[in-house]
């Protein structure tokens, strides 16, 4: 069964450090999200991604965050300049088009990112 | 905006059911969905419900009213591999049927004695 895959699976970085997380989306989905989840939070929405170019975005998702699917089959998402408060698992996740009203996410195994 | 409430902790015992629940309010409706969540893992699709009433999938159950904007997901015969987390979630204020990012409550947390 197809999976969307994500790597690294554990990153440490410095306090300031750029950092790029990427994501493989199930092939023949066109819809592309990354949401984040602090440790002992909620999952949190940052993203979605669709024909090439950012169709939502949180408030989290400020000017620090930039996304980029730079061929047919990545997704990232960059940090540029990371806080201690980045440090969480980073989900992605994708979505197909269907012709009903219910579209499911299929989530990414994750990224830890530890900012030190 | 979309809120979520469901009980932060529950627990039962193998073999027996469990019923979570879920309050949302929401500006407009487009559905509810209930995830899974495993410690360290990603969450993973367990139901959808956007008209009234129960859906039934095997050992799990999800009913939903929305005049009430109440929802629970029921489990049956608990085995150990349940303890999980439970979320809820909707999909956000921008939905359309489009871009469809997802809100998510905090969770329950379930744990399965034997």
């Amino acid at each position: 069964e197809p999976e969307v895959t994500q790597t690294p699976s554990h990153q440490v970085t410095q306090m300031g450090q750029e950092v790029i997380l990427r994501c493989v989306p199930i092939s023949n989905h066109l819809y592309f999200y990354w949401y984040r989840q602090i440790l002992g939070q909620k999952v949190e929405f940052l993203v979605s991604f669709y024909n090439n170019e950012i169709s939502e975005k949180s408030e989290i998702f400020d000017d620090q965050f930039s996304v980029e699917r730079p061929d047919g089959s990545n997704f990232t998402l960059k940090i540029r300049s990371t806080k201690l408060e980045d440090s969480a698992m980073y989900f992605c996740a994708s979505r197909p088009i269907r012709r009903t009203t219910y579209n499911e996410q299929f989530f990414g195994p994750g990224t830890r990112l530890t900012v030190l | 905006g979309q809120n979520i409430d469901q009980p932060t902790e529950m627990t039962a015992t193998e073999g027996a059911i469990v019923q979570i629940n879920c309050t949302y309010q929401t500006s407009g409706f487009n559905g509810l969905f209930w995830y899974q969540q495993h410690a360290g893992e990603a969450p993973t699709f367990l139901s959808y419900n956007v008209l009234d009433g129960l859906e039934e999938k095997g050992r799990f159950s999800s009913f939903l009213s929305r005049s009430k904007g109440y929802s629970y997901l029921l489990l049956k015969e608990l085995q150990m591999k349940d303890s999980a987390s439970y979320l809820c979630a909707v999909p956000g204020a921008n939905y359309g049927g489009s871009q469809g990012n997802l809100i998510f409550g905090k969770g329950t947390k379930l744990s399965v004695k034997p």
